[in-house]
């Protein structure tokens, strides 16, 4: 099975500040990376797709990147409305699809 | 707007059973692999289960393989998860989720349904 691993598994910034999630898959993935967003209390929505292709109606201060193995999750203008945890998940090798750990994201 | 709506959760001993059901509106339900995630309270997203269109494709997380079993009910645009032998660490939201091309990208998700195994 790929593992993914995502860090930092926490961390606070400021609003304003630029902000970046590495997702490491333990074999090769290709672009097959997805970013989900989950809110307090809510159900994960859909951010990034394919590594780098912004999903629609997800605002421009969310950029992905990378190929292979390493891949990042940035916010370049942190918001308070994206507090939030983000995952990471591979589709490259099915099944078992699997999921990071999670980065939770807190406004200081 | 497309919707997914989950239900039956409860309180169930372990050893016991239960069967969520997922409603789903305002896409052609039919076409579309679906998939059961769940989340442990205060943990990550595990994937559980996902079903083809035609429900000629299944598969299992190694964690529920031979205790679980998810169908479909195109007919009544219907997703559902049939939980047996229910254990403490089965305790989880349930959320199902459409696989939105056919390529493990999930979206929509349902609101989830909480599951709670304990005696």
């Amino acid at each position: 099975d790929i593992q993914m691993t995502q860090s930092p598994s926490s961390l606070s910034a400021s609003v304003g500040d630029r902000v970046t999630i590495t997702c490491r898959a333990s074999q090769y993935i290709s672009n097959y990376l997805n970013w989900y967003q989950q809110k307090p209390g809510k159900a994960p929505k859909v951010l990034i797709h394919a590594a780098s292709s912004l999903q629609s109606g997800v605002p421009s201060r969310f950029s992905g990147s990378g190929s292979g193995t390493d891949f990042n999750l940035t916010i370049s203008s942190l918001q308070p409305e994206d507090l939030a945890t983000y995952y990471c998940q591979q589709s490259y090798t099915t099944p078992p699809l699997t999921f990071g750990g999670g980065t939770k994201v807190e406004i200081k | 707007q497309e919707q997914l709506v989950e239900s039956g959760g409860g309180l169930v001993k372990p050893g016991g059973s239960l069967r969520l059901s997922c409603a789903a509106s305002g896409f052609s339900f039919s076409g579309y692999f679906m998939t059961w995630i769940r989340q442990a309270p205060g943990k990550g997203l595990e994937w559980v289960s996902y079903i083809s269109g035609t429900s000629g494709y299944i598969h299992y997380a190694d964690s529920v393989k031979g205790r679980f079993t998810i169908s479909r009910d195109d007919a009544k645009n219907s997703l559902y998860l049939q939980m047996n032998s229910l254990r403490a660490e089965d305790t989880a939201v349930y959320y199902c989720a459409r696989d939105s091309g056919g390529n493990y990208l999930f979206d929509p998700w349902g609101q989830g349904t909480l599951v709670t195994v304990s005696s």
